[in-house]
């Protein structure tokens, strides 16, 4: 069974500039989260999605936003790009929402200048 | 708020001794524990998953207990080997509200060296 995959895998953007990033979970689950891991935060939760639902977001400001769509694929959105959003941002699937064993992507590099 | 800690930061080591990481988490009400490893630059690869309800886990040469009261874990690496060199990350998922959503440690930067 394939893992999760992220597309792209690396990506450079220019301040102001807004991004789009993809997830595709493992075949069969339902729920993927978003984390963004920066060498000073660590690794910190976005949002997770259920069903096409929000269900959990994080401390982040509006400008990270998500959806998720009837395949359970997902994406997320950063609109006006910030230097602090470069990191590797991180996806992780279940196969329900909750407490279940969370697989995580390769992650995507964003690197904003 | 969960705030997980691990310790040490860094750990370096010849090959073949035997290795404990700690991890302690503030809030003793979880669902499960989970250990991770990650690898420079990549994603995160699950190595056990422990529930509220078990004291420990086992895969291979890992081994990892869990102390709910206590709010403390700890991830064993036997007979250690120059490619268990990876950050090992510990998660928790708390009960109620945030179900699903992991609290990451900052993790332990292991270095075996031949």
């Amino acid at each position: 069974k394939a893992g999760v995959t992220q597309t792209p895998r690396y990506l450079i953007k220019t301040r102001g500039q807004q991004v789009t990033l993809s997830c595709s979970p493992i075949s069969g689950h339902r729920s993927v989260s978003w984390y963004q891991q920066t060498p000073g935060q660590g690794l910190q939760f976005l949002f997770e999605y259920f069903s096409e639902t929000q269900r959990n977001k994080g401390n982040f400001p509006g400008r990270f936003s998500g959806r998720q769509f009837s395949n359970s694929r997902s994406e997320m959105n950063v609109s006006t790009l910030e230097l602090g959003d470069s990191a590797l941002y991180l996806c992780a699937s279940s196969p329900r929402q909750g407490a279940n064993e969370q697989y995580f992507g390769p992650g995507t590099r964003l690197t904003v200048t | 708020k969960q705030e997980v800690t691990q310790i040490p930061a860094a750990l370096s080591v010849p090959e073949g001794e035997n290795l404990v990481l700690n991890c302690s988490f503030t809030d003793s009400a979880i669902y499960n524990l989970q250990w991770f490893r990650q690898d420079p630059g990549k994603g995160l690869t699950s190595l056990l998953l422990i529930q509220s309800s078990q004291r420990e886990q086992t895969s291979g040469r890992l081994n990892a207990s869990l102390d709910k009261s206590s709010g403390r874990s700890t991830l064993y690496i036997a007979a250690s080997q120059p490619g268990d060199s990876a950050t090992y990350l510990c998660a928790v998922v708390d009960r109620g509200s945030t179900l699903g959503r992991l609290y990451f440690g900052r993790g332990t930067q292991l270095t075996v060296w031949p």
